[in-house]
């Protein structure tokens, strides 16, 4: 049973304009949620994180979203680079575990 | 800082050998560091928790007599994949978190290495 959800595999955005990431998850216990970012090859690379506790933790380009009631949350990039073209992996902090979504392939174009 | 190096990066070995791979925190020290599997277009998996100086905790579906795992030091952590068969192939990703986690802080997580791609024959 998949905890943490990314129901969209792939997104193309225009440079210059918003990315929005999408991440669902199940597990109400649930207590801190992270973004990463992933080149192919490589390991994840840390971009932002979130309490449960709040609903907005804003770095730079990148802001997190976090709807505790809808069990959403969801990552912002504006403006969007095409350095910013990788897979983004959301997860979910359970006690010492890291719960990854699948991910979300972005593509951003000139 | 927060720099966690894997090796090796890739290796090709044949059905029914052992390989090693190297999970090591360059700058800071690792109390406890994760392993994780990826499939082709999957999401990371994780295999393990690896604790300095005790047993590793593995999850449920994976074989600890087949993937070991030690901790011998705070910098390094050894998965290795014993009796390797083709379906064992996969990229294999270690993750470290440092010492400020266990005194309360958030938001310093876990830093990952680039990975080890293996291919069983």
């Amino acid at each position: 049973d998949q905890q943490v959800k990314q129901n969209s595999p792939s997104l193309s955005v225009q440079e210059g304009r918003i990315s929005i990431l999408n991440c669902d998850y199940t597990n109400s216990m649930f207590d801190y949620f992270l973004w990463y970012k992933k080149y192919p090859a490589e390991g994840p690379t840390f971009l932002i994180s979130i309490s449960s506790i709040k609903d907005k933790n804003e770095d730079g380009r990148f802001t997190v979203f976090l709807n505790k009631s809808a069990k959403h949350l969801s990552l912002h990039i504006v403006p969007s680079q095409p350095g910013d073209s990788a897979v983004y992996f959301c997860a979910a902090s359970e006690g010492d575990k890291l719960i990854f979504g699948t991910g979300t392939r972005l593509q951003v174009f000139p | 800082g927060a720099v966690v190096s894997q090796h090796p990066s890739w290796v090709i070995c044949k059905s029914g050998t052992s390989v090693k791979i190297e999970c090591r925190s360059l700058d800071f020290q690792a109390t406890t560091m994760f392993w994780y599997r990826q499939f082709p277009k999957q999401s990371l998996m994780l295999m393990a928790t690896s604790n300095e100086g005790s047993k590793a905790t593995y999850e449920q579906g994976v074989e600890k007599d087949k993937f070991l795992i030690n901790h011998a030091s705070l910098t390094l952590s050894t998965l290795t994949v014993t009796s390797a068969h083709p379906e064992d192939s996969s990229f294999y990703i270690c993750s470290a978190r440092d010492l400020i986690w266990k005194r309360g802080g958030r938001g310093s997580t876990q830093y990952f290495g680039p990975g080890t791609r293996l291919l069983v024959l």
